[in-house]
């Protein structure tokens, strides 16, 4: 079953325009990552964030976790056409070693 | 090569064939993890190995699926007796550090007619 779930699943932009993704997982984790996959199939790892960490910054990502809430969120700023892709939050459910996928929110970049 | 590689990159097989399906992860990489993904949805956990511990095999949906992997090596997942829900795209990751950081191979398309 998933463990995460995001939202929205699809989000429209201009080029120039910040663009936010959250996401939502039900159990208690170690860390939580955000994946891009594009219209191919590999997924490729974008930024990690630990449970006993709150913000974390990577070029023009910026992601937050929120442990009370069990949501994080992924902002791109200042987006572009490049950035038309698929992003998947990823769990790592404490006291195990799987890491589980959300459904993914779609984001297309007009440019 | 650098990446994980996963192949053959595209299979089309009958209903009722098994097929299998191979991963050669990066060098040193000693966690491996089997995903399914099917049209337009998220990734499906299936069996994790960690070195030589035993496999977390939590996620394989029925007794058709099984996968291997001797030591930090190669791994290959098999289906028997494939069905037409099975098709889907099967993706293979590697990471250094447990659930972190996964590398990703560019999938098997699996196709069952």
């Amino acid at each position: 079953s998933q463990q995460g779930e995001e939202d929205p699943q699809a989000l429209s932009i201009q080029e120039g325009e910040n663009a936010t993704m959250n996401c939502s997982y039900k159990t208690s984790i170690n860390n939580l990552q955000w994946y891009r996959q594009n219209s191919g199939r590999g997924l490729v790892h974008l930024i990690l964030i630990r449970s006993n960490e709150r913000e974390k910054h990577s070029g023009r990502l910026r992601v937050t976790l929120d442990t009370s809430k069990k949501s994080s969120s992924l902002l791109i700023t200042a987006s572009r056409a490049a950035d038309t892709a698929s992003y998947f939050c990823a769990t790592a459910p404490y006291n195990t070693d799987k890491l589980i996928f959300g459904t993914g929110t779609r984001l297309q970049v007009f440019p | 090569g650098a990446g994980v590689s996963q192949s053959p990159s595209n299979k089309v097989t009958e209903k009722g064939k098994d097929v299998e399906l191979r991963c050669d992860p990066i060098s040193g990489h000693t966690a491996l993890y089997w995903y399914r993904q099917r049209l337009g949805q998220g990734l499906e956990f299936l069996i994790y190995f960690q070195g030589n511990s035993a496999p977390d095999k939590s996620g394989l949906p029925s007794d058709r699926f099984s996968a291997e992997r001797t030591g930090e090596s190669v791994s290959t997942l098999t289906i028997q007796r494939t069905q037409q829900e099975d098709s889907a795209v099967y993706l293979c990751a590697s990471s250094f550090r447990t659930a972190e950081k996964l590398f990703f191979g560019s999938g098997t398309q699996l196709s069952v007619l």
